[in-house]
């Protein structure tokens, strides 16, 4: 089976830099992506790493270690718009799956 | 170019009743996934659907089925209908190929409320 445990909320000043954790479980693992997800919107794609190592993408950025089955998303400069749900999702090789985590509430404050 | 279209947008429907959510994938794109989406959690895989066929499927009882269309359209089906599948059920287009199948695009979702 897979399971992704992520942070439940995090709160954050406008301006700031936060990084949002996320580790997995899972048998044929392939890579790991970040889903963004306002209220009543979509899941939208962030990010993506099957190799270890940082993948920049604009003010967000997303980090792999496959021997420590651990992933994070970095957001900088944050804005008010960024406050929203955000999600780490695991690529499995058996069947081109994707597992969700249970998500991250993000809160930016003025 | 369209993306990921579902409808209808919002539906209520009775326990016991049976439900059909459908499903029209990004152009050029061959494989829909659905997802389910309780309020305040994670979306759960339901199963993939590939050359008309149902290549994964979550843990996710009978009576949740599909279909895919010759033209990568899709429905999913959910018989006998319980309070505890009230929920935003999501579609999700890719392409299968592990090189870029790892960017799902999603509809917008269906709203479903089983009262």
């Amino acid at each position: 089976g897979q399971s992704l445990e992520q942070p439940s909320e995090v709160t954050a000043v406008e301006g700031a830099i936060v990084q949002i954790n996320c580790t997995y479980q899972t048998s044929g693992f392939y890579g790991l992506s970040w889903y963004q997800q306002h209220d009543g919107g979509a899941p939208t794609f962030l990010s993506y790493n099957a190799l270890d190592g940082l993948e920049e993408t604009g003010r967000f950025s997303s980090f792999l270690s496959r021997s420590d089955s651990y992933g994070y998303l970095l957001l900088q400069e944050l804005q008010m718009k960024d406050s929203a749900s955000y999600f780490c999702a695991a690529l499995n090789t058996g069947g081109f799956k994707t597992i969700f985590g249970a998500g991250t509430r993000l809160f930016v404050k003025a | 170019d369209a993306g990921v279209t579902q409808s209808p947008t919002h539906l209520i429907k009775t326990r016991g009743q049976q439900v059909t959510l459908r499903c029209s994938p990004k152009s050029g794109h061959d494989t829909v996934s659905w997802y389910q989406q309780a309020l305040g959690q994670g979306p759960q895989f339901i199963f993939q659907y590939y050359e008309e066929e149902e290549r994964q499927r979550g843990n996710f009882p009978d009576r949740f089925s599909g279909h895919q269309f010759p033209n990568y359209s899709s429905e999913l089906n959910v018989n006998a209908l319980l309070l505890g599948d009230s929920a935003l059920y999501l579609c999700a287009s890719s392409v299968l190929d592990m090189a870029t199948n790892e960017k799902l695009f999603f509809g917008s979702g269906t709203q479903l409320s089983v009262l």
